[in-house]
């Protein structure tokens, strides 16, 4: 079955240091790809996307590049700032027919704290 | 103006009791979703509905059932709360097929069954 794997936390981080979330995953068909923050007491709010190889998602000086080869979509930031803090999540969802069409598969989640 | 709306967002209640949790979006999505956050963050699909059809039914325990009344409204009705089903439980939305079924999410209602 389809299967998102993320480094592991929690991460914590001095502001202004560099950002990278691991994130690889296992799937049938033809992802699109995610990542999905959530702040503390929130929802989950999308992040950035990509949705076929090579691409590139952008937001907010995060970024993320669908490598199909490696089969993996981790998350960078070149600055981080304490506001950053939350849980981060990767996630597919299979842009084929069948009883799994349009579920996000999620990554265990990685707690990012920044401190100032 | 909340895109997607969940009530109530705190929830605490019995073990044996029956609990419904309510979900509006007014994106104008086809598809809604029920998600469940462990004590661990780790997120889980539920259900799913595209144009009130039932699509997608993980292996959840038959005391959950999902009502979708029309596509802008997903329900989930709780019957004999156990211990166990305490989680944040997520409703989400979408087109589905659309950009890559970019979901957008609900706050999230907290159920404590003590």
């Amino acid at each position: 079955g389809d299967s998102v794997t993320q480094m592991e936390g929690p991460v914590t981080l001095s502001e202004e240091a560099f950002l990278t979330i691991n994130c690889t995953y296992t799937a049938t068909g033809y992802p699109s790809l995610f990542w999905y923050v959530q702040y503390p007491g929130e929802g989950l709010q999308l992040l950035l996307k990509a949705t076929k190889a090579d691409d590139k998602g952008s937001n907010k000086g995060f970024e993320a590049t669908y490598r199909k080869e490696t089969t993996s979509f981790h998350l960078e930031k070149g600055s981080v700032q304490v506001s950053d803090s939350a849980v981060y999540f990767c996630a597919l969802s299979v842009n084929a027919g069948g009883t799994s069409y349009g579920k996000l598969t999620f990554g265990q989640g990685t707690i990012l704290t920044v401190h100032p | 103006d909340t895109a997607v709306s969940q009530t109530p967002k705190y929830l605490v209640t019995q073990m044996g009791n029956d609990k419904s949790i309510k979900c509006e979006q007014n994106l104008g999505h086809d598809t809604m979703y029920w998600y469940k956050q462990d004590s661990k963050k780790f997120l889980k699909i539920m259900f799913s509905y595209n144009n009130k059809e039932l699509i997608i039914n993980e292996t959840v325990p038959n005391r959950f059932s999902p009502k979708s009344p029309d596509k802008a409204h997903l329900n989930l009705h709780i019957n004999s709360l156990e211990l166990g089903d305490s989680a944040v439980y997520f409703c989400a939305s979408s087109h589905l097929g659309r950009g890559g079924n970019i979901q957008y999410f609900g706050a999230g209602t907290r159920l404590s069954v003590l």
